[in-house]
């Protein structure tokens, strides 16, 4: 049971760049989403989907876009990469009851 | 608006008692949730309220308060791998999970 996996874990992007966050999970989880973490802070929602083809904004969205074709997979986008965007990036599964699974982080610097 | 706040440090003694709080406003709420995140790691799930009152799960005990928006997390018989962030949280009734900043807890022998 491999629970939520995010791919890479580390990259470095130049500005302008674009790429692609990986994340899937085998729980066959409904809610899936994206986070944000900033040094020395909270998490910031950046983008959530609620099952198969729905996707919806979080806090933090611009600069980002998502899809979610499959209940499995939830790819982050980001199209033109600027400094800005230097993070790591959580992407968490969840059913209806509690329980969010975190997968283990992707760490992200633009340069 | 949304506004979850927690204090931003803090420090305790190996043995001791500490209690983090959480002050809440948010456009809903569907439950208040505690994680510990040590340094580069993802978030651990320590606690879940979404009624009134205390849950108690080992060494840590968790406080909800919906009327007040408030919540605190008790950490008992401190240990040092106890130093870690606690982040609160709140679900949203659209399963949407909104955090604080996050409380930096530093153990000390």
């Amino acid at each position: 049971n491999a629970g939520v996996t995010q791919t890479p874990k580390f990259r470095i992007l130049k500005i302008g760049q674009s790429m692609t966050l990986q994340c899937t999970q085998d729980m066959n989880h409904n809610y899936m989403y994206w986070y944000r973490q900033d040094p020395g802070m909270g998490l910031k929602l950046i983008y959530y989907s609620v099952g198969a083809g729905i996707t919806d904004k979080g806090e933090v969205p611009n600069g980002y876009n998502v899809s979610r074709s499959t209940t499995e997979d939830f790819p982050l986008r980001l199209e033109l990469a600027a400094p800005s965007q230097t993070s790591v990036y959580f992407c968490a599964s969840s059913e209806d009851s509690y329980g969010y699974t975190f997968g283990s982080g992707t760490r992200l610097t633009v340069v | 608006g949304q506004n979850i706040d927690q204090p931003t440090e803090m420090t305790a003694t190996e043995g001791a008692i500490v209690q983090i709080n959480c002050t809440y406003q948010t456009s809903g709420f569907n439950g208040l949730f505690w994680y510990q995140q040590h340094a580069g790691e993802a978030p651990t799930f320590l606690s879940y309220n979404v009624l009134d009152g205390l849950e108690e799960k080992g060494r840590f005990s968790s406080f909800l308060s919906r009327s007040k928006g408030y919540s605190y997390l008790l950490l008992k018989e401190l240990q040092m791998k106890d130093s870690a962030s606690y982040l609160c949280a709140v679900r949203e009734f659209n399963n949407k999970l909104i955090f604080g900043a996050g409380t930096r807890l530093a153990v000390h022998p």
